[in-house]
Parts: C-alpha cells; structure tokens; sequence
C-alpha cells in the first residue's frame, strides 16, 4: 500500500464547475499537508498548504484536511481552463529543516469551455 | 521571491557518457536542497536530500556513486549523472527550502530538467 494514494483521473469538467480533488494517507505521523499544481514539462508549483485539520481559504482555493479519516482534499470554485493541471498532494513528518515530502501520484484536470 | 532554477532545462546524451544539472536559489539562501525524479504519469519521487558543505543523504535504492550530489554553496546544488543509460531517462526537478517571515518552511521548485539517455 502506498503511503498515500491519489486518483489519477483524467478528471474533466465545463468551466464555472466547482472541482475536488482528494487525497488519503496510511501514515497518522504526517503532519502538514500541501498541494501544488504542476503544467506539463514543468516544475511544481505550491498552491496552498497546512498543517491542522479544518479548512483554509485562498481565493478560489480551498484546502481541507481531516486527520481522523487521513483525507485531504482541494476545492477549486469557478475553474477557468487555465486551471488545467496535474494537482499533486504531498504530505511531511514535521515542518523543521529538509522536511522530506511524501507526494502523491497526481490528478490531472481539464478544465473546458 | 523565492525562485529556483534549473540548467539545462533539456539534455540529450549518448549512454555512457555523464550529465550534470544545476540547482540555483535565485533569491535567498538554501540549506537544503532536494533532488526528484519523477518517470511519466507518475509522482516526484525523492532522490536525495543535498546539505550545503556536507554530504547528500540518499533514499534507499538510489546509487550514491551514479547520482553524485555536490551543494558548494547555499544558492548551488549539482547532480551528475553518471554513464548514464536508457533507463536514467527521466525528468529531474530539485527544490529548495525557504524559510518564509512567518518562520514556515515550504520547498519552492525548480523547472525541472527533462533527461534523454540514447
């Protein structure tokens, strides 16, 4: 089993839609959460992150971790095209120095008009 | 803030022969640097944890002496890639970690080099 695990897709959606995307993990320890978004042939990019359980907002984005069920998940509202992306979850042990990532294997989204 | 950058961001090379790729923090200071390989359709997967004037910790299965991780100084960190062979084929992207005011640390990425072994 992996440590965490995250469905592939390809997910599609009309623009305007509200997308979630989620994420689960084995490991109780982890304890702060991210995710980032990454375009083809290019490096990741970190969206959001958090390290309590609950929600966080930013903009049209967001994060919500629920630690008793090791869920996580992205919320985007009002998806616009540009937001077609692979979204990788990544998680960590703690947030002190060279904190190894734990990512997971990615969901792509299309977003179409 | 908080940009990393790779060089080459393409490299293509005959089997056998070795790459290096370079990992620049363009706009602060990197203790620690990380190094990825991510195959297609698949996640970053960890390489090696690069400390800047000591030596990188590799993850279990990654060969220290084919993957040779040099961080000289704290904006700089080199993989070579040793006689490299069909398999090495991959996309490579290294991070850096930043310590933000707050006192947060996060990992900001590079672009990522994409490897192509003949």
């Amino acid at each position: 089993q992996k440590e965490v695990e995250q469905d592939p897709g390809p997910l599609s959606v009309p623009e305007g839609a509200i997308v979630s995307l989620n994420c689960t993990y084995s490991n109780s320890a982890f304890q702060y959460f991210m995710w980032y978004r990454q375009y083809s042939r290019k490096g990741p990019e970190l969206l959001m992150y958090t390290y309590s359980s609950g929600n966080k907002e930013d903009g049209r984005f967001t994060a919500q971790v629920d630690k008793s069920s090791k869920y996580i998940s992205l919320f985007i509202r009002d998806s616009q095209p540009s937001d077609s992306a692979t979204y990788l979850c990544a998680m960590s042990l703690n947030t002190g120095t060279a904190s190894k990532l734990t990512f997971g294997t990615g969901t792509r989204l299309q977003v179409t008009l | 803030g908080a940009v990393v950058s790779q060089h080459p961001s393409w490299v293509i090379c005959k089997s056998g022969t070795s790459v290096k790729i370079e990992c620049r923090s363009l706009d602060f200071q990197a203790t620690t640097m990380f190094w990825y390989r991510q195959f297609p359709k698949q996640s970053l997967m960890l390489m090696a944890t690069s400390n800047e004037g000591s030596k990188a910790t590799y993850e279990q299965g990654v060969e220290k002496d084919k993957f040779l991780i040099n961080h000289a100084s704290l904006t700089l960190s080199t993989l070579t890639v040793t006689s490299a062979h069909p398999e090495d084929s991959s996309f490579y992207i290294c991070s850096a970690e930043y310590f933000g005011p707050s006192g947060n640390n996060e990992q900001f990425f590079g672009p990522g080099t994409r490897l192509t072994v003949l």
